[in-house]
């Protein structure tokens, strides 16, 4: 089955920019789509179609995709932005769909 | 205002049988499909699979197939996560979501535990 894989985890200090990746094999015809999960809370969408940003998600956040490749990138993260972070796509039949196995942020 | 929300936390015996549920409000909602996504304590999100209220079209990740049943009112606007014999591992907060292109936004979640 088709898998998306995501760095365990990710640490920057405050200021810093964090830059978390996914890589899936149908990446290089299909979007990428990114969700931020705080402790004990619903994932909230943050990029979708590898790049575009959600009215009320900070400018911070951005998205691209190159190849196999697709890359979350906070610039300037806050302590705020701690959190979970999933990529998620589809495979290249379009029936199913799959989430990375999800990337835990620390910004400290 | 979108909404899904989800019926409440669940505490079930290995063996027995649980249908949760997830009823949209503020949008069409024979017009999109809705996803269900498990997550286990500690773990990732998993796509599990959608169905599409207007016609009931289904579909299943392979690792959940014939494991859960996905079915949906949408008289009600209400969609169904059911299993017939719960099994400890099922235990795990279970969202689900109107899903286009993408999954926004999402339920609040309904916490599942399965102990005996």
């Amino acid at each position: 089955s088709y898998e998306l894989t995501q760095p365990p985890s990710v640490s920057v200090s405050p200021g810093q920019t964090a830059r978390i990746t996914c890589s899936g094999d149908a990446l290089p015809k299909k979007y990428a789509y990114w969700y931020q999960q705080k402790s004990g809370q619903a994932p909230v969408l943050v990029i979708y179609e590898d790049s575009k940003r959600p009215s009320g998600i900070p400018e911070r956040f951005s998205g691209s995709r190159s190849g196999t490749m697709a890359t979350l990138t906070i610039s300037g993260a806050q302590v705020e932005d701690e959190a979970d972070y999933h990529c998620y796509s589809t495979d290249s039949s379009n029936n199913h769909w799959v989430f990375g196995g999800g990337t835990k942020l620390t910004v400290l | 205002e979108v909404q899904l929300v989800q019926s409440g936390a669940e505490v079930k015996k290995p063996g027995e049988s649980l249908k949760i549920s997830c009823k949209g409000s503020g949008y069409s909602f024979t017009s999109y499909w809705i996803g269900w996504v498990r997550q286990m304590p500690g773990k990732g999100l998993e796509w599990m699979g959608i169905i599409y209220p207007g016609d009931s079209d289904t579909r299943y990740s392979p690792s959940f197939q014939g494991q859960v049943t996905i079915s949906a009112d949408k008289s009600i606007s209400t969609a169904y996560l059911q299993w017939s014999s719960l099994k400890a591992s099922d235990s795990a907060m279970y969202y689900c979501a109107r899903q286009g292109n993408w999954i926004d936004p999402w339920g609040q979640g309904t916490l599942v535990t399965v102990s005996s």
